[in-house]
């Protein structure tokens, strides 16, 4: 796994657009780049993956440069219910990881009515 | 409902006993996963199973000890743990060889409290 960092926590209003950024420096070029979405004492829930450019689904949109050293994630119009920590997680085999298997620290976002 | 199942939801152990988590996965996938989540700590991944390999991750104590009979099971037997074990233990699985890059499907968790 590639080490990440996010912010610890951001802080929205419900309608607006939500955009966390992951750096990822030493990412290989094998690795993929795969968001996830937690709430509170649930198991996280995969929103979305891209390795360059940009991907779009119906919740979220995945902006990468092309030197790939970071990725954004963007959640349009959030509502209340999208309160919870993204992970963004970058990586291929868990083999290559060796003993430093871990997700990041996540970020949490806040959405205020 | 993520089609993967963890029993017990919840766990009070004291440090001389042994006990198992089990997780079964019914969406038909060939990779199975242990993390283990404390809090304020990033999620840490702790074994993968798949076709291909089996992966531990080198920082995970002996008293954690998994065990993977087919595809569709996984355990993770505990014993003589510490208070420090605390935590929320998930369980994923994802379709093919246990590659990261693979969507993983997580369980709900189960919370464990060394005591």
């Amino acid at each position: 796994l590639a080490k990440t960092t996010q912010p610890i926590s951001m802080d929205s209003y419900e309608g607006q657009e939500v955009n966390i950024t992951c750096s990822h420096n030493n990412i290989a070029t094998n690795d993929y780049i795969t968001w996830y979405q937690q709430f509170p004492s649930q198991g996280p829930r995969f929103i979305i993956q891209g390795y360059k450019t940009k991907v779009t689904n119906e919740v979220a949109s995945l902006f990468i440069p092309a030197d790939r050293k970071s990725s954004t994630l963007s959640l349009p119009r959030v509502s209340l219910s999208d309160t919870a920590v993204y992970y963004c997680l970058v990586g291929d085999k868990a083999k290559a990881a060796g003993n430093k298997l871990t997700f990041g620290g996540g970020t949490r976002v806040l959405v205020k009515p | 409902e993520t089609g993967v199942t963890q029993t017990p939801r919840h766990l009070v152990m004291g440090m001389t006993n042994k006990k198992s988590l089990k997780c079964e996965q019914h969406l038909g996938h060939n990779a199975m996963y242990w993390y283990k989540q404390s809090a304020k700590k990033p999620l840490e991944l702790m074994f993968v199973y798949s076709l291909e390999e089996r992966v531990e991750n080198n920082s995970v104590p002996s008293r954690f000890s998994p065990e993977c009979p087919n595809s569709s099971h996984l355990f993770l037997h505990l014993h003589t743990l510490q208070p420090e074990d605390s935590a929320l233990y998930l369980c994923a699985s994802s379709p093919g060889g246990g590659r990261l890059r693979e969507t993983q499907y997580f369980g709900p968790g189960t919370r464990l409290l060394v005591l």
